[in-house]
């Protein structure tokens, strides 16, 4: 348990269907992305939300539509999929500023990962 | 951005001392160097971050020449269990105008022979 959780862990889902993937973060972090990871594929990033405000949309198709409610909670609306976006979707929360007890680059703590197949 | 160039793939056996090298060539004053894992169907996990020279902690070493243009991760004595993909990034120190400027590359996979 790395204080980052996603669920659900497994979503199969037909091109119509609408879902959505939920992650939770319990680190008092105050920065949340989202990232794909295709077989054989880097990550990629999809979305970055700081301080609740969405600070990063990297071309994503409309059909991914992230929500920050708060800084503990991240969502990914999903709506008319094709079956290329079938993926591992991965969570990632990180400390952005303040302190910490450090400086350096930002470290980001991973959830485990919904594992999506569209049919 | 820095890019950061590793191996695609290395094998290694129980006990032995694994050594992964990544190249940035184009790292900024302001960049760190941090290197992650990832098992199979999880997500990755932090392992090291550095900026200069040698640090330490009980999983791995960061060795980082004194031109920052390359970094080696070691990894001692290594285990079946440390069969994974290990990621290095490049990254500037926290800010808000950086927040999401973490990009993973292939990555290395580590293959551990019994």
């Amino acid at each position: 348990e790395t204080g980052v959780t996603q669920t659900p862990r497994h979503l199969v889902m037909g091109m119509t269907n609408k879902k959505s993937l939920k992650c939770e973060q319990h680190l008092g972090h105050n920065a949340m992305y989202w990232y794909k990871q295709s077989a054989k594929k880097p990550l990629e990033l999809m979305f970055v939300y700081s301080l609740e405000e969405r600070v990063e949309n990297n071309s994503v198709p409309s059909r991914f539509s992230p929500e920050c409610p708060n800084s503990s909670h991240l969502f990914l609306h999903l709506h008319t999929l094709q079956p290329e976006d079938s993926a591992l979707y991965l969570c990632a929360s990180s400390h952005e500023t303040g302190s910490w007890g450090g400086s350096g680059a930002n470290v980001l703590t991973f959830g485990a990962g919904s594992r999506l197949t569209v049919l | 951005l820095a890019k950061t160039t590793q191996p695609i793939s290395m094998d290694s056996y129980e006990g032995q001392e694994v050594n992964i090298t990544c190249s940035h060539n184009n790292i900024a004053t302001n960049d760190y160097i941090t290197w992650y894992q990832q098992f199979p169907s999880q997500g990755p996990r932090f392992i090291i971050q550095g900026y200069k020279t040698k640090v330490t902690n009980e999983v791995a070493s960061l060795f980082i020449p004194a031109d920052r243009k390359s970094s080696t991760l070691s990894l001692p004595r290594v285990s079946l269990s440390d069969t994974a993909v290990y990621y290095c990034l490049v990254a500037p120190r926290r800010s808000s105008s950086n927040t999401g400027k973490l990009i993973f590359g292939q990555g290395t996979t580590l293959q551990v022979k019994p």
